[in-house]
């Protein structure tokens, strides 16, 4: 059964880069037409998609956070990771991976979630 | 502001029927399917309903999803105290490029 868990710093400074690691088991991270994927919510509000990720590593990003995004994966850990550069108090929220099952499709399932903070 | 729109919240009593409607546009429920998510409180958001009307397995017939147009509805019948949570819509849209969310919509069961 697949199972996803985020982990990563619960605090991080503005300007600074926000960097979460996504561990996978019960599958492959190189599993055939596999996408993985980032979301986050901020306090209070809805869910963000962030990017996604293809096992063939070609990655889709949110328009709105292309410029500072970026995921990828180290298939010798069967993990993903998301970099999210120069983050600011906007950033703070819950971020969740979670697999989705194609472009435009829905998500299943999910990590637990790490919160992070952005503040000095 | 979300490109999905959800009330923000709904109430019902145990055993009663509740529904929650998502409304979108031309590109983005009008064109795609939508999915549904169920999230309680302090816990990871679940997948309720897929394909507009699909449950996966595990996912009691209570909760089912439909669309019309450019709108979708979740409707849970025999409400549990356990239902208690924020139910999300989601779908892609199509002149975006991105998925696209609903602000939530929390359940009171009283």
């Amino acid at each position: 059964q697949l199972q996803l868990r985020e982990s990563g710093p619960g605090l991080v400074k503005p300007w600074e880069t926000l960097s979460l690691t996504c561990n996978v088991s019960g599958v492959s991270v190189s599993s055939r037409s596999y996408y993985w994927g980032w979301m986050r919510q901020s306090p209070g509000k809805g869910l963000d998609w962030i990017g996604v990720i293809y096992y063939k590593g070609d990655t889709f990003y949110n328009p709105t956070l292309k410029r500072r995004v970026t995921i990828f994966v180290d298939k010798s850990k069967n993990q993903f990771f998301l970099n999210l550069t120069s983050v600011t108090a906007a950033d703070s929220g819950v971020y969740f991976c979670t697999r989705p099952w194609d472009i435009g499709s829905w998500f299943d399932p999910w990590g637990q979630g790490t919160l992070v903070t952005v503040s000095s | 502001q979300s490109a999905l729109t959800q009330p923000p919240s709904v109430s019902a009593t145990p055993g009663q029927k509740v529904t929650v409607s998502c409304s979108g546009s031309t590109s983005n429920i009008g064109k795609n399917y939508v999915s549904w998510y169920q999230q309680l409180p302090e816990v990871a958001p679940k997948l309720l309903i897929y394909d507009n009307i699909k449950r996966p397995s595990g996912i009691p017939d209570r909760f089912s999803g439909s669309k019309s147009g450019t709108s979708a509805t979740l409707g849970i019948t025999g409400l549990q105290i356990g239902d208690e949570g924020t139910y999300h819509c989601a779908t892609w849209d199509t002149s975006l490029s991105v998925w696209v969310f609903g602000e939530g919509t929390r359940l009171t069961v009283l």
